[in-house]
């Protein structure tokens, strides 16, 4: 089993719905990453967490430390959203991050 | 602009040959990672570097080597490639070992042929 697991793998949303990607990871983190990697294979950090929420435009991310999950939502979504959304942990000594598959969402207009 | 900067940015060289990426940190930056992501293996560690000295290391193979050099400017070298090393290569700086600040460059897409 992925000591990170992400679903769904794949998603596809009409424009304008409200989307949500989840991350669920087995090990003792520091920090949690949410990343964004376009088609063209740049990536993005969009947030950290170590607690709690937060809230950057129309995106928002939680997380619960105890029950070892996080989740992106995603408000009024747009085609330009289509990327690949990628969840990461951080290690208890912090030098290190470990992803999960990623999901690829596209949005249709 | 993310303020990290990959060279090169495409590479495409034959199985046995030795390449070198390189990556700058962000301006005030202390922290260098490198990160392989293969289509098969996703997104992994290879290594973290603070301030010139290596603080972790994680599925980097022994063909591979890294270095953080005193202007903070760090070097991957990929040795003795073979068809399976074709990946993109991802930089990322932070400020601190604990990374705070965290931001990736563009990444090296490397192909061997």
């Amino acid at each position: 089993k992925n000591e990170v697991e992400q679903s769904p793998q794949n998603l596809t949303a009409q424009e304008g719905e409200f989307i949500t990607i989840n991350c669920s990871y087995s090990v003792g983190i520091s920090a949690l990453h949410w990343l964004q990697q376009h088609p063209g294979g740049g990536i993005v950090s969009l947030f950290m967490l170590s607690s709690g929420k937060k809230k950057h435009g129309r995106l928002i991310a939680t997380i619960n430390i105890q029950e070892k999950h996080s989740s992106l939502h995603i408000t009024a979504s747009h085609p330009r959203d289509s990327a690949v959304y990628i969840c990461a942990v951080r290690n208890n000594a912090g030098n290190m991050l470990t992803f999960g598959g990623g999901t690829r969402l596209m949005v249709k207009p | 602009d993310s303020g990290v900067t990959q060279t090169p940015k495409h590479l495409i060289t034959a199985t046995g040959q030795r390449v070198t990426l390189r990556c700058s940190p962000r301006s005030g930056d202390l922290s260098v990672y490198w990160y392989q992501q293969s289509l098969d293996q996703g997104l992994q560690f290879l290594i973290h570097y603070y301030n010139g000295e290596e603080r972790a290391k994680g599925n980097i193979l022994e063909r591979f080597s890294a270095q953080q050099f005193p202007d903070l400017h760090s070097e991957l070298n990929l040795s003795s490639l073979e068809l399976g090393d074709s990946a993109l290569y991802f930089c990322a700086s932070s400020v601190d070992p604990a990374g705070y600040g965290y931001t990736f460059g563009s990444g090296t897409r490397l192909t061997v042929v």
